[in-house]
């Protein structure tokens, strides 16, 4: 079974709607990462999370929300979706005793708003 | 403000070839450099450098990083058809620990 899981894998959605992307997992990891990527663009930081009550923005959080339920679960809200973020979503965790900073990657979500 | 660029955006070249991926660094606190390969989907981890010029190798692949120069190279050797991915560097550092700043990416084609 997959480490880091996320759910759903492939969305299609028209602008104005609420959407949410899930991500869990099993590695008792205690950071969790959203990132978005786009062609030529790598992956950017939308928000992350050292710990549960721990939750910061990243590079481009806007028009983005997350809640981290619990340590194994981060979730990611667009609540309206538009077109420009059409993308492909990674969740990602790492563990603070990894000094340095390896991160451990999800399958993605593929985004498309219309 | 971090940041990460990588050289070339892309590369195509035929099997058996040997090619050197770019990766320019800017970031306050660095701790660690990282390389991963992203075939279809999720970026897999390939490389960690925290100390320049200590090469790391995995079978054809091989990386160093100057933190003088502030640069890491990506070096595969033979490219066989299985090496076509996309290349991400990564940089550990900045003010809060545990973040990654990201580059562009380099898109590497195989062809037979």
């Amino acid at each position: 079974d997959a480490d880091v899981t996320q759910t759903p894998r492939n969305r299609i959605t028209k602008t104005g709607k609420r959407i949410m992307l899930e991500c869990s997992q099993t590695k008792g990891h205690d950071r969790m990462y959203w990132y978005r990527q786009d062609p030529g663009l790598g992956l950017r930081l939308i928000y992350y999370s050292f710990d549960v009550k721990d939750i910061n923005k990243g590079e481009i959080s806007d028009g983005y929300s997350v809640s981290r339920q619990a340590q194994a679960k981060f979730s990611l809200s667009l609540e309206s979706a538009i077109p420009n973020q059409t993308a492909l979503y990674f969740c990602a965790t790492s563990s603070m005793r990894g000094v340095y900073n390896e991160q451990f990657f999800g399958p993605g979500t593929r985004l498309t708003v219309l | 403000e971090d940041k990460v660029v990588q050289s070339p955006l892309s590369l195509v070249v035929h099997e058996g070839d040997t090619v050197t991926l770019n990766c320019s660094y800017e970031v306050t606190n660095f701790r660690s450099l990282l390389w991963y390969k992203q075939e279809k989907k999720a970026p897999t981890f390939l490389f960690m450098l925290t100390s320049s010029g200590i090469e790391k190798k995995s079978g054809r692949l091989s990386s160093i990083l100057d933190k003088k120069e502030l640069f890491s190279i990506l070096n595969i050797t033979a490219t066989q058809t299985g090496d076509s991915a996309i290349y991400l560097c990564a940089n550990a550092g900045g003010t809060s620990y545990g973040k990654l700043t990201f580059g562009q990416g380099t898109i590497l084609t195989v062809h037979p």
